[in-house]
Parts: structure tokens; C-alpha cells; sequence
């Protein structure tokens, strides 16, 4: 089965900065790559997606990039701000015909400091 | 409210007892997701249904009981649960079994005593 690694487990960063989430999948087959970001007592959200067919993705402050030749994907969050401060997971499945799902990281727990 | 809502949102309850966690979607979504998620650790997949149909059980414990009447709603029966299934219990829904872009509800918060 697939197991996806995550790290650094714990980050802090000044305002305005930028962090950097990174994560490792095994199975090679994996082509579907989500963010979700967890606030305290809350849900985790969909922030940011990537597919196999593309190698980086941005959504404003937020980038995402693969590399499916090293099997890794990483997060980065630019020019930070306090209300980034949240657990952040990443997760690897398959999306298409079969019986994948998704496996998540243990998850990366960013503190912006203001 | 729309999406995914879970109730109740916070229970304890006694090792003998019985109680059930409820969700619901509001998504139109065909495929729903019972995750666990303790501390340091990644969230666990429990039980997956697609079309009310069961198609993955990931080795849990039977005192875990899902149950899905209908493609909007999901059940996870508890009973004689131990202290160390004390967790964030989450629901998920996602358009289908193929397409996997979940998205959860707020979670129910269970503590065994």
C-alpha cells in the first residue's frame, strides 16, 4: 500500500516569511496529490491540489510541486501571515478506476509568529 | 448548513455503552469516508462506501459498526469501546469512488471513560 512521509513535523516562521512542507509518497501509481489545513477544532480543508499530469500549481500566496520521478510533492506558502498558523497534512491516492484511497502524512503543525 | 455535517460533536461515553455517530452530506456526493484521527498520528482510514455499497473496511476493530442507508448518509455504530479509541472521529464525502477529493466534516470528538 502506499505510504506517504511527511516533514518537518513541527515549523515556525516569522511574519512575511516563507514555509516550506515537504512530503515523500511510495506508490508509484499515485496521481492525485491534496493539501488540507487544520484549525484548531475544526476541519481539515481542501487548500490545494495537484495532479500527475502537472509539476507545480499556484493558488495566490499558495504553490504546490511534484516531482513524480523522486516521488515527492512539496508546499510552499509565501509572505505568511499569522492566520496560516494551522496543522498542515498532505496526501497521496489514485484517482481513476480501482480501489486506491487516499493516505495522508501525520501532519506539520505551522506557527506563524507575528 | 451545507457540506458535511457531523453530530454530535463532542460525546463521552462508558465502556459498556452504546452509541452511534451520524453524518450527513449535502453534496450529492456518491462515496463517503469514516476517518479516525488521534494524536501524532496520520489519519486513518475506517470504512469507505460507495453507493451505499461497503467496498473497503480497513481492518477495524468490530466494535465499530458503519452503516449507510442512503448515499447522503453514514452511520458508525459504537459499542464496548475501549479507552484508547478516544478520538477526533471525521466524515467525508467525495463525488465518487474514482474521483477522491474529500472533503470532511467537522468531526466528532469521543472520549471513552
Amino acid at each position: 500500500g502506499e505510504n506517504v512521509e511527511q516533514h518537518p513535523s513541527t515549523l515556525s516562521v516569522q511574519e512575511g516569511d516563507s514555509a516550506v512542507i515537504k512530503c515523500t509518497y511510495s506508490d508509484s501509481a499515485s496521481n492525485y496529490f491534496p493539501w488540507y489545513k487544520q484549525e484548531l477544532g475544526k476541519r481539515p480543508q481542501l487548500i490545494i491540489d495537484i495532479r500527475s499530469n502537472v509539476g507545480e500549481k499556484k493558488d495566490q500566496r499558495i504553490a504546490v510541486t511534484l516531482n513524480k520521478t523522486a516521488k515527492h510533492f512539496s508546499l510552499h506558502i509565501t509572505e505568511t501571515q499569522p492566520e496560516d498558523s494551522a496543522v498542515y497534512f498532505c496526501a497521496a491516492g489514485y484517482s481513476g478506476a480501482g480501489s486506491y484511497q487516499l493516505t495522508f502524512g501525520k501532519g506539520t503543525k505551522l506557527s506563524v509568529i507575528p | 448548513e451545507t457540506g458535511v455535517t457531523q453530530t454530535p460533536r463532542h460525546l463521552v461515553m462508558g465502556m459498556t455503552n452504546k452509541k452511534s455517530l451520524k453524518c450527513e452530506q449535502h453534496l450529492g456526493h456518491n462515496a463517503m469516508y469514516w476517518y479516525k484521527q488521534s494524536a501524532k498520528k496520520p489519519l486513518e482510514l475506517m470504512f469507505v462506501y460507495s453507493l451505499e455499497e461497503r467496498v473497503e473496511n480497513n481492518s477495524v476493530p468490530s466494535r465499530f459498526s458503519p452503516e449507510c442507508p442512503n448515499s447522503s448518509h453514514l452511520f458508525l455504530h459504537l459499542h464496548t469501546l475501549q479507552p484508547e479509541d478516544s478520538a477526533l472521529y471525521l466524515c467525508a464525502s467525495s463525488p465518487s469512488r474514482t474521483d477522491i477529493e474529500a472533503f470532511f466534516g467537522q468531526g466528532t470528538r469521543l472520549t471513552v471513560v
